[in-house]
């Protein structure tokens, strides 16, 4: 059965500190693992997609990277901005269009 | 100039009633989602429409029903409210595809 996995469940940081999130998945056949970031009360806000493994994307503080099996973002240096949940999503080859989400790391970045 | 737009924005309604939330996108997308939040975070896809035909079909209820008058909206109306079903419902759009997009939400009680 296909799995998407998120560890930890909650991490909270001091500005500054950085740290990397996990995102391990178990599917047959990855056509994209895209990650998203959610604030209370919003909804899912586009980040990265990763197609393949060894691929990297970066955006600001964070950067996605993927082997064949997990996926991590890094958050560098973060700031209080950076809070939020942080949820990462597998499409596979035969469910196109389909996503299916890890249950997302909380992260608290306090100043 | 929002690009995914759900309404009502907060609905608070009894056991057994009867309701609708609607969801409109002006990204000129082609593909229409409806995703399912519950009390643990837990995104899970429910429906989409591709150029207003149903492609994905999860194990829903079918008290509800997806409805799609054109692209660039799609509609969840709820039968026989129950508690189980208080929520926030997002919907999604993509063209091709490719990245979706999620709308604020729509945040379901029943009592």
């Amino acid at each position: 059965e296909d799995q998407v996995t998120q560890s930890p469940e909650a991490l909270r940081l001091q500005e500054g500190e950085s740290s990397s999130l996990n995102c391990s998945y178990t599917v047959s056949g990855l056509r994209g693992l895209f990650w998203y970031r959610q604030d209370p009360g919003k909804g899912p806000e586009f980040l990265f997609t990763l197609y393949s493994a060894g691929e990297e994307k970066e955006k600001e503080r964070l950067k996605a990277t993927l082997t064949k099996k997990e996926s991590f973002l890094h958050i560098t240096a973060p700031k209080p901005e950076d809070s939020a949940t942080y949820l990462c999503a597998a499409e596979t080859t035969d469910s196109w269009g389909k996503l299916q989400f890890g249950a997302g790391t909380q992260v608290v970045v306090t100043p | 100039d929002t690009a995914v737009s759900q309404t009502p924005k907060y609905l608070v309604t009894q056991m057994g009633n009867d309701k609708s939330i609607k969801c409109e996108q002006n990204l000129g997308h082609d593909t229409m989602y409806w995703y399912k939040q519950d009390s643990k975070k837990f995104l899970k896809i429910m429906f989409s429409y591709n150029n207003k035909e149903l492609i994905i079909n999860e194990t829903v209820p079918n008290r509800f029903s997806p409805k799609s008058p054109d692209k660039a909206h799609l509609n969840l109306h709820i039968n026989s409210l129950e508690l189980g079903d208080s929520a926030v419902y997002f919907c999604a759009s993509t063209r091709g595809g490719e990245t979706q997009y999620f709308g604020p939400g729509t945040r379901l009680l029943v009592l």
